[in-house]
């Protein structure tokens, strides 16, 4: 039972346009959701944030729009840069005492065109 | 040092040897985390250690793999009589507390095992 679902493996987007990265969720008891980079080789390093407490949160080029009712959430990079390129996985945690563990959904690799 | 460390890097063994990888997390870190990544697929959770409590395994694979963590710090994942499809790149994270959902957890570069 896949709890946190990235739909789309890759995408592809030109230098300077916008990214956008999806992710859905099926526990609505998860409140707090992450964005992780993966360059090849490397392990993922945490890139932003939002608790569902919030429906936006911005750092520089990259924003989280949380939508609770749909239970998705998306990752905006603009503008995107060739640098940008690399797995991007969404992870969510919450739940019962017992049960904060971080569910990673399967990543999208995102390739910026130069 | 400052940030997870993992050993070995590489690791090729023979199919039906046992491995060891090790996990050193940040210290200070009470949770402790072990993924797998195989190839073309997303982060798989294998078990998560959050200090005394006895750890969450839910995500082992089968009886082949064990971990544990010693102190309440260094963490050893050990697969059993290992097989191809065990090959993979296993990752060992930890973070500061389960308890406070704000806080982020912290990947070691990974251990990359092939199973020849």
């Amino acid at each position: 039972d896949q709890q946190v679902k990235q739909n789309s493996p890759s995408l592809s987007v030109q230098e300077g346009r916008i990214s956008i990265l999806n992710c859905d969720y099926t526990n609505s008891m998860f409140d707090y959701f992450l964005w992780y980079k993966k360059y090849p080789a490397e392990g993922p390093t945490f890139l932003i944030s939002i608790s569902s407490i919030k429906d936006k949160n911005e750092d520089g080029r990259f924003t989280v729009f949380l939508n609770k009712s749909a239970k998705h959430l998306s990752l905006h990079i603009v503008p995107s840069q060739p640098g940008d390129s690399a797995v991007y996985f969404c992870a969510a945690i919450g739940g019962p005492s017992g049960t904060y563990k971080y569910i990673f959904g399967t990543g999208t690799r995102l390739k910026v065109l130069a | 040092g400052a940030g997870v460390s993992q050993s070995p890097s590489n690791k090729v063994t023979e199919k039906g040897k046992d491995v060891e990888l090790r996990c050193d997390p940040i210290s200070g870190h009470t949770a402790l985390y072990w993924y797998r990544q195989s190839l073309g697929q997303g982060l798989e959770f294998l078990i998560y250690f959050q200090g005394n409590s006895a750890p969450d395994k839910s995500g082992l694979p089968s009886d082949r793999f064990s971990a544990e963590r010693t102190g309440g710090s260094v963490s050893t994942l050990t697969i059993q009589r290992t097989q191809q499809e065990d090959s993979a790149v296993y990752l060992c994270a930890s973070s500061l507390n389960r308890v406070d959902s704000g806080n982020t957890i912290y990947f070691g570069e990974g251990s990359w095992l092939t199973v020849v």
